[in-house]
């Protein structure tokens, strides 16, 4: 069974800063990995989706990067400001699994003035 | 505008009732799915669809029912089976694995869901 796995858990950083949250998974049979930004009490905004043929995608201030082998993806947030301060949800969509999408517990960013 | 319309927002039960949340779309997506999140924690599926009139259990579908009676609407009732339904349902939608290649999900707003 697919395991998702997020460190760290959570981050506290001041406006300015690059980062970097970490995404680990099990299976490397993906068709594809997303990844999410949740406000509290918010459904989840899409952020960037790369397929299992890519290796990264990036859009604006956030770059994602996938390793298929070694079951690693990060998503990099340059120049962070406090406007990013949310929970980060990685997921990840198997081929032989109906569709579903696995998350991993999520990394919750605090970005400080 | 395109998008997942879940309601209502909040929704408090009484013990030993039936609760049905809804879920629209107008996306033009096959697959829906329900997930429940918990405070902290990730994203648990309940249900999924991948067509009108079919859909399978996820992890966590006791105490839960769905149906898909149109592409567009995929309702989630938590029976009074479920023990401990206070939570926060969201529900997303994606065009399923081999209809395209941009297979992105889409998540509603959610409903938060309290027992009184």
């Amino acid at each position: 069974k697919q395991e998702v796995t997020q460190i760290p858990a959570a981050l506290s950083v001041p406006e300015g800063e690059n980062l970097v949250l970490n995404c680990s998974f099990t299976d490397s049979a993906i068709y594809n990995l997303q990844w999410f930004r949740q406000d509290p009490g918010k459904g989840l905004t899409s952020l960037l989706l790369i397929q299992s043929s890519q290796r990264e995608q990036t859009s604006g201030r956030l770059n994602a990067s996938l390793d298929k082998s070694s079951g690693r993806s990060t998503l990099y947030i340059a120049a962070s400001q406090p406007g990013d301060s949310a929970t980060y949800l990685c997921a990840v969509r198997l081929y032989n699994a109906g569709n579903m999408l696995t998350f991993g517990g999520g990394t919750r960013l605090m970005v400080k003035p | 505008d395109g998008g997942i319309t879940q309601s209502p927002k909040y929704l408090f039960r009484k013990e030993g009732q039936n609760v049905t949340l809804s879920c629209e779309q107008n996306l033009n997506h096959d697959a829906m799915y329900w997930y429940r999140q918990d405070p902290g924690q990730g994203l648990r599926l309940i249900y999924y669809s991948q067509i009108v009139n079919d859909f399978q259990k996820g992890d966590i579908a006791e105490g839960y029912s769905v149906s898909r009676e149109k592409k567009e609407s995929f309702p989630l009732t938590v029976t009074s089976a479920q023990k401990n339904p206070t939570a926060f349902y969201l529900c997303a939608s994606s065009i399923p694995i081999g209809q395209g290649a941009r297979t992105e999900a889409f998540f509603g707003q959610g409903t938060r869901l309290t027992v009184v």
